[in-house]
């Protein structure tokens, strides 16, 4: 089974501070997806990355896939209230390219007021 | 609102019973996956079909079963319950089964209690 670490578990701070955080394996992933999940509510895709070192932008989150594509992490600048949620990583088991996703244990963002 | 139907959003039952979880994926979309998220464990992948037929199985127990009908629609049996299967569970649907070029989907979940 491929594990993902995510850390930190926690974290609050803020509003106007800027964040960042990671997404471990010691296993190599084909892609790598960014999920925020909100209360009551199920996840929302945010972004998938595919090539190793590739950065994608969206608006204040910068999502990078390390080199080895063993790795990521979620920058957020600027955090406002509305960025509050748990942010989770997943990616496709070893050499796949369905959804049959592995899944880290997020981290619990807090953004206050 | 993500086009994705879950029933029931609550319930709670009582150990040794049987429940029946109900999905609607979105317009369009073929694939439908379960998954489980407990404080624990995290999100689990349960199951994926595809078109009406098992695609891939992942930590489903041998007390859990699901099938896809043909209008698509899902349904997750869970019986025998246990007080460790209380959790929430997602149904999430994608156009295809592969993730390059596609989305997918998670409904709002049913929060499953067992008493």
């Amino acid at each position: 089974t491929q594990l993902l670490e995510q850390s930190p578990q926690f974290l609050s701070i803020q509003e106007g501070e800027n964040l960042t955080v990671y997404c471990n394996s010691s296993s190599v992933f084909s892609s790598l997806q960014w999920y925020r999940q909100e209360p009551g509510e199920g996840p929302v895709l945010l972004v998938t990355v595919v090539t190793g070192g590739e950065v994608k932008k969206l608006k204040r989150l910068t999502f990078q896939f390390g080199d080895a594509r063993k790795d990521s992490s979620l920058h957020i600048t600027a955090a406002q209230p509305g960025d509050t949620g748990l942010y989770l990583c997943a990616g496709p088991p070893s050499g796949g390219s369905n959804y049959k996703l592995t899944f880290g244990k997020g981290t619990l963002l807090t953004v206050n007021p | 609102d993500s086009g994705v139907t879950q029933t029931p959003k609550h319930l709670i039952t009582a150990t040794g019973q049987r429940v029946t979880l109900r999905c609607s994926p979105r317009s369009g979309d073929l694939s439908v996956y379960w998954y489980q998220q407990s404080l624990d464990q995290g999100l689990q992948f349960l199951i994926q079909y595809y078109n009406g037929e098992e695609r891939a199985k992942g930590n489903i127990l041998e007390r859990f079963s699901a099938q896809q009908f043909p209008d698509l629609h899902s349904e997750l049996n869970l019986s025998s319950l246990e007080l460790g299967d209380s959790a929430l569970y997602f149904c999430a649907s994608s156009r295809d089964s592969t993730i390059s070029g596609n989305t997918i989907y998670f409904g709002e979940g049913s929060w499953l209690t067992v008493v």
